[in-house]
């Protein structure tokens, strides 16, 4: 089963650091750019950054200012992404979502996503 | 970055009746990069529509996807009670930031 399992939320305070994993089974891990995505509560979805398949292409929303880093290891078919200054504004559920298409960096639709992890920083 | 409109709302329907969601952006975005989401309560999204109009993988064909330029719409042609749910236009352009819609909910009458 193709799946993503993302772990690594929980509460932490304001100016607090936080490390996310999703881990990746039942597909080719290393052929898939992998985003993350967060909702905050009761809100809409809002893309926070994907990263290539070797590191070599990463983005970020601007609207973290630098606070978050995505990186990857293929060998251990994972994802995390680093948040640092947490803000309670950061609090939200966050989920890995896998690119649709293999081998491609640029944007692209979302078509396997993971259960979520919930941050809450307060 | 391009932002996305979504209307109505809410939109408040029976089963079997049709469901016709708009997704406007704010500047054209020509006719291929623009995908539909539905999430349950408590649950990720899924992705429905691709590349405007492409069903994804396991999709009913009662979801259909439409639109170029600015103004796209997702179709629900009959309600199916799973069917009650929140949904998310997407647009993936040639880079990012990628930006999504603020969401219809469509809610049973």
């Amino acid at each position: 089963e193709v799946q993503l399992v993302e772990s690594g939320g929980g509460l932490v305070k304001p100016g607090g650091s936080l490390r996310l994993s999703c881990a990746a089974s039942g597909f080719t891990f290393s052929s898939y750019t992998i985003n993350w995505v967060r909702q905050a509560p009761g809100k809409g979805l809002e893309w926070v950054s994907s990263i290539s398949t070797t590191s070599a292409y990463i983005h970020y929303a601007d609207s973290l200012k630098g606070r978050f880093t995505i990186s990857r290891d293929n060998a251990k078919n994972s994802v995390y992404l680093q948040m640092n200054s947490l803000r309670a504004e950061d609090t939200a559920v966050y989920y890995c979502a896998r690119h649709l298409t293999d081998f491609w960096s640029g944007p692209d639709a979302f078509d396997v996503w993971g259960q979520g992890t919930v941050v809450t920083v307060s | 970055e391009i932002v996305l409109t979504q209307s109505p709302g809410t939109l408040s329907l029976s089963s079997g009746e049709r469901a016709t969601l708009s997704c406007r952006a704010s500047q054209s975005i020509g006719s291929r990069y623009l995908a539909w989401y539905q999430q349950r309560p408590g649950q990720a999204p899924r992705l429905l529509i691709y590349a405007v109009s492409n069903r994804a993988t396991g999709i009913p064909d009662r979801f259909s996807g439409s639109g170029s330029g600015t103004d796209f719409t997702l179709t629900i042609s009959r309600l199916e009670p799973e069917d009650f749910a929140m949904y998310f236009c997407q647009h993936y352009g040639s880079s990012p930031p990628l930006s999504f819609g603020g969401g219809t909910k469509v809610e049973m009458k």
